[in-house]
């Protein structure tokens, strides 16, 4: 199975900072990566496709970026309510394979 | 607009079997693929299985023996049933939409593996 890492667990930051959340796969997955977000009592939101593709309704502060194995989720200037947690998600092949996650914080 | 809801049973016994029903609407069955996800403390997210639009079904070979996902697709609803659970099967377990990565999630329902 592709293993996702995420290296980080934790990542503090203030609104009005940008961040960069990582992500690197055991095996190249091309592009084939989605990046979620989720939230406490919500449902969880796909944020970026295909590596860097965003999802309707994803505001365009959010990117990503990467191809192979090493991939980054950047959010510029951080608002309220991007605080959270992050995971990646393989869909280079079965099993789909999420990362671990990494929780964005408020400093 | 769009919307999935799991119900389930929240706590079943081990070696039993777990059914959970995702009721979905704004959309139809036969035109996408869903998903069924878990959240467990031990092993985070996991894929489980997914049943295609036109009904045939794919698993995780972790869950492979175990696992069965069917649908009604009269009345929107999607199917799962995991037999011989163990606590480790204690979780969070979610329907999704899509292919390949999942465009709309239900809220999940908690489940306690536990006599």
């Amino acid at each position: 199975d592709v293993q996702m890492t995420q290296s980080l667990s934790y990542l503090a930051a203030s609104p009005g900072e940008s961040v960069s959340i990582s992500c690197k796969a055991s095996k190249s997955i091309s592009n084939y990566l989605a990046w979620y977000q989720q939230k406490p009592g919500e449902a969880y939101k796909l944020l970026i496709y295909s590596g860097s593709t965003l999802q309707s309704g994803t505001p365009s502060r959010f990117s990503g970026s990467g191809s192979g194995t090493d991939f980054t989720l950047t959010i510029r200037s951080l608002e309220p309510e991007d605080f959270g947690l992050y995971y990646c998600q393989q869909y280079y092949e079965k099993p789909y394979t999420f990362g671990a996650g990494t929780k964005l914080e408020l400093k | 607009q769009v919307q999935l809801k799991e119900t389930g049973p929240g706590l079943v016994q081990p070696t039993q079997t777990l059914s959970i029903t995702c009721t979905v609407s704004g959309f139809s069955l036969t035109s996408y693929y869903m998903q069924w996800v878990r959240q467990t403390p031990g092993k985070g997210l996991e894929w489980m299985g997914f049943i295609r639009s036109g009904g045939s079904t794919e698993y995780n070979s972790e869950f492979k023996s175990r696992l069965s996902i069917s649908r009604d697709t009269s009345k929107n609803q999607v199917f799962l049933k995991m037999n011989s659970l163990k606590t480790e099967d204690t979780g969070v377990y979610y329907c999704a939409r899509g292919l390949h990565y999942f465009d709309y999630w239900g809220q999940g329902v908690m489940v306690t593996v536990s006599s």
